[in-house]
């Protein structure tokens, strides 16, 4: 298969705990992205790390990318309930413009 | 800035009937993906075009799934027989540098 692994795949934590979902990808990249999917909806881009960076941050969010391991993590400080929804990875190919994602994480944020 | 259209956004047939999806992308961007999530799976892309050009068919199924994109703007994708195993939301997205914009997609189920 083409695509990534995420894990876990599921998690349940309380509003004010932090997420950690991580990410691994098969080939070398120009970029890695997440995304955030609710219920019945498109995805929507949260993030972006370039392959020559090591963290990156945006608000709540915090980003690590290793290289080497081919894997990224995606860090939520101080969830909410309105986190609640699915986190996929999606690698940026480095020799086309595929954009490949990984299987997902579900995330529930309990009030 | 109006963002991906897709329509319909429920369809049900049956087994060997033939379906057809439409895309509009956000205005000006160039590639465009057509995805394939199954429930609880992360998005599989089927075709990826560059303008009006295919640039990667690879997971494509065809023998009984098609693309086009004519003028390198609104897309179809078509499948003819659809098959139990093709009940999925059916994803477009389009880009302009390396974030990807979706659609809200269609849910198709073949029963």
């Amino acid at each position: 298969s083409q695509q990534g692994e995420e894990d876990p795949q599921a998690l349940s934590i309380q509003e004010g705990e932090n997420a950690t979902m991580n990410c691994s990808y098969k080939t070398s990249i120009n970029n890695l992205q997440w995304y955030r999917q609710n219920s019945g909806r498109g995805l929507v881009h949260l993030i972006l790390i370039r392959s020559n960076e090591r963290e990156k941050h945006s608000g709540r969010l915090r980003v690590t990318l290793d290289t080497s391991k081919k894997s990224s993590s995606l860090l939520i400080t101080a969830s909410r309930a309105a986190d609640t929804a699915s986190y996929f990875c999606a690698s940026r190919m480095d020799s086309s413009y595929k954009l490949i994602f990984g299987s997902g994480t579900r995330l529930l944020v309990r009030p | 800035e109006a963002g991906v259209a897709q329509s319909p956004r429920y369809k049900i047939i049956e087994k060997r009937q033939s379906v057809a999806f439409w895309c509009n992308p956000i205005s000006g961007h160039a590639t465009l993906y057509w995805y394939q999530q199954i429930l609880g799976q992360g998005p599989k892309l089927l075709i990826q075009f560059q303008n009006n050009g295919v640039v990667d068919d690879s997971q494509l199924p065809k023998d009984r799934f098609s693309a086009e994109r004519l003028k390198g703007v609104d897309s179809t994708l078509k499948i003819q027989p659809a098959k139990l195993e093709d009940s999925a939301v059916y994803l477009c997205a389009s880009t302009w540098g390396f974030e990807a914009f979706f659609g809200q997609g269609t849910r198709l189920t073949v029963v």
